[in-house]
């Protein structure tokens, strides 16, 4: 099946900082790609999503590239604001093998930003 | 716009007591899940439904069983609690079985 590794955490960071959290996943075939978010004291949402190699995902000034050569899908924002303070989690979706239908999270990456 | 309601959001239980974790959704979405979140392990699938009529295992399921009750509705039951069940439950529904879920708000449940 599916199995993904993500950077541990916690990561702490000033605000206006530079984020990277990394994530490698291994899967059958060519799944889809997620980065899901988790505010305190709520559910999961998604973040943003790549379906295809070389696609970037996008959204509330996060990006991840789906790098299908090295099996990666980091996740980069280029000035975090407290306001992002979260737990932060990357899912590959998969498309075949004995994982079908299903996504696999990774542990969870928590990030706080300090002002 | 509700979304993912899960009920009730708290929940106390002895070694052995049953109970049942209500799901509804109303984005008219086919199919829906049951996860657990434990610390440092992510999000585990318990139990799943591709569609109404539908239930099959995730990657946890023992010790839990699944009703989808109708295309709204997906509850999880606890037969007899043991405190390894003590953890955070999400529901959540998609339009389809893919990735793009949408998640409640959690059901912390203790066992004791």
């Amino acid at each position: 099946g599916n199995s993904v590794t993500q950077m541990e955490g916690p990561v702490t960071l000033s605000e206006e900082a530079f984020l990277t959290i990394n994530c490698t996943y291994t899967a059958t075939g060519y799944p889809s790609l997620f980065w899901y978010v988790q505010y305190p004291g709520e559910g999961l949402q998604l973040l943003l999503k790549a379906t295809k190699a070389d696609d970037k995902g996008s959204n509330k000034g996060f990006e991840a590239t789906y790098r299908k050569e090295t099996t990666s899908f980091h996740l980069e924002k280029g000035s975090v604001q407290v306001s992002d303070s979260a737990v932060y989690f990357c899912a590959p979706f998969a498309a075949g093998g004995t994982s079908y239908g299903k996504l696999t999270f990774g542990q969870g990456t928590i990030l706080t930003v300090h002002p | 716009n509700a979304g993912v309601t899960q009920t009730p959001k708290f929940q106390v239980l002895k070694t052995g007591q049953s109970m049942t974790l209500q799901c509804a959704q109303d984005m008219n979405h086919n199919s829906m899940y049951w996860y657990r979140q434990d610390p440092g392990m992510g999000l585990r699938l318990i139990y799943y439904s591709a569609s109404e009529g539908t239930t099959d295992k995730g990657e946890v399921p023992n010790g839990y069983n699944v009703s989808r009750l109708n295309k709204r509705e997906f509850s999880l039951r606890l037969e007899s609690a043991a405190p390894s069940q003590t953890s955070v439950y999400f529901c959540a529904s998609s339009e389809v079985v893919a990735g793009e879920l949408f998640f409640g708000e959690g059901s912390r449940l203790t066992v004791l």
